[in-house]
């Protein structure tokens, strides 16, 4: 079984749309949770670390589900700026856990 | 603001030449870790490191060799190039929040390579 698991997409959304990419992750353990952006062969930057309580950024919105073992991002208003690829980053010790990524693609 | 800092950004490699791609930081990150991506995919661990000495494999070591003789710089070695190689190499480095996990970890732009 995978260390964490993304639908890759892609997503095609308008603008002003609100999205959502969930990501679920196997090893209970894990401690530290992270969504990344990542452009076109760029390297990964970090989006938000993602909370128990919950966080959100802006437009961001970040939520931890322990019990369940997923971690979700809603972008709500969504720009083209924001086309990329969301990375979930789950850490359960010295490793961090890379999903294959959601590609996102707005649409003017 | 260095960050992490990668060189070089591009290389072009024959089969069999050896080369390595270095990786500093200037944050004192006790981690620091290697990844390969290959177009359309995920990033894959190749080696890490939680402090000067000490280095592990990850989930594809195999035709690479890593050394931490410093906090600060994390070089990757490719002795025998091959074609399978050919990939975008990422150095990360992070912290530690004692029992709280990590912190994030911060890129370098990435050294794209082929070996031809």
């Amino acid at each position: 079984r995978k260390e964490v698991e993304q639908d890759p997409g892609p997503f095609n959304v308008p603008e002003g749309a609100t999205v959502a990419f969930n990501c679920t992750y196997s090893n209970s353990a894990s401690q530290s949770f992270f969504w990344y952006r990542q452009d076109c062969r760029k390297e990964p930057k970090l989006l938000m670390s993602v909370y128990s309580s919950g966080n959100e950024d802006g437009r961001f919105t970040a939520q931890l589900n322990r019990a369940s073992q997923y971690i979700s991002l809603l972008i709500r208003d969504s720009k083209l700026s924001d086309s990329a690829t969301y990375l979930c980053v789950v850490n359960p010790g010295n490793q961090f856990y890379f999903g294959t990524g959601t590609s996102l693609t707005v649409i003017p | 603001n260095a960050g992490v800092t990668q060189t070089p950004k591009f290389r072009i490699l024959k089969i069999g030449q050896s080369m390595t791609l270095q990786c500093t930081q200037d944050m004192n990150h006790n981690y620091m870790y290697w990844y390969r991506q290959d177009p359309g995919m995920g990033l894959k661990l190749i080696y890490y490191s939680v402090g000067a000495g000490i280095t592990d494999k990850g989930e594809v070591p195999n035709g690479y060799n890593v050394s931490r003789s410093t906090t600060e710089d994390f070089p990757l070695r490719l002795e025998l190039a091959a074609p399978s190689q050919t990939s975008v190499y990422f150095c990360a480095s992070s912290s530690v929040l004692g029992t709280k996990g990590n912190q994030p970890q911060h890129f370098g732009d990435g050294t794209r390579l082929s070996i031809l």
